[in-house]
């Protein structure tokens, strides 16, 4: 109940192009969904997040879609550019006092020039 | 404002020895997390620190254990290192052990030999 599941493991799209991942949850008690994206020798850094309260959430070319009945959220990253290629991960986290980060198995997105 | 800092970098250890990472967290924030992230995995929860007391451990043996000092700084501490503890340890810091958004360092690589 604690797992989050990331497709696909590998993504390749065209600048340009719009780069989907999506994740689909359990566990209806997490009330925080996090994207991260990592570069190589990084660490993850914080890219955009939502809440179930809201179905969706824009920064910049970055959206994140939820669908709180079907427990899946998916990331969309408009006009994507080779500066995006990196490696994705979506994460959950619930109000237990200490908001541990569950992890997906992550995305590895290579946009083409 | 400075962000997550990390030492050392990389780390080779024999198996059976013990380990020290250290992590300075973000201005202002009280809480540090720890994350294993095996090679090609999401980053798993480990522990997390508030006021210098664990706040919350996820499935990992007692031989992973952790400090936070007075001035929020942590360190992790792994004993009789084991070949499948090499991995990229990553620090995250958060203002408070119920917040939301976690910020994470570069990471130790740590390689078992």
């Amino acid at each position: 109940q604690q797992q989050v599941k990331q497709s696909p493991q590998s993504l390749i799209v065209q600048k340009g192009g719009i780069s989907i991942i999506n994740c689909a949850y359990e566990n209806t008690a997490f009330d925080y969904f996090p994207w991260y994206q990592q570069f190589p020798g990084k660490g993850p850094a914080l890219l955009i997040a939502i809440r179930p309260d809201v179905s969706e959430k824009k920064e910049g070319r970055f959206t994140i879609s939820f669908n709180k009945s079907a427990k899946q959220f998916s990331l969309h990253i408009m006009d994507s550019q080779p500066g995006d290629s990196a490696t994705y991960f979506c994460a959950a986290s619930m109000d237990t006092g200490r908001r541990a980060l569950t992890f997906g198995s992550g995305t590895r997105l290579q946009v083409q020039p | 404002e400075t962000g997550v800092t990390q030492s050392p970098t990389h780390l080779i250890k024999t198996r059976g020895q013990q380990v020290t990472l250290r992590c300075s967290s973000q201005s202002g924030h009280n809480t540090v997390s720890w994350y294993q992230q095996a090679l090609g995995q999401g980053p798993q929860f480990i522990f997390q620190y508030y006021r210098e007391e664990e706040n919350g451990r996820g499935n990992f043996p007692p031989r992973f254990s952790g400090l936070q000092f007075p001035n929020y700084s942590s360190e992790l501490n792994v004993n009789a290192l084991e070949l499948d503890d090499s991995a990229l340890y990553l620090c995250a810091s958060s203002p408070f052990a119920g917040g939301d958004e976690q910020y994470f360092g570069p990471g130790t690589r740590l390689t078992v030999t």
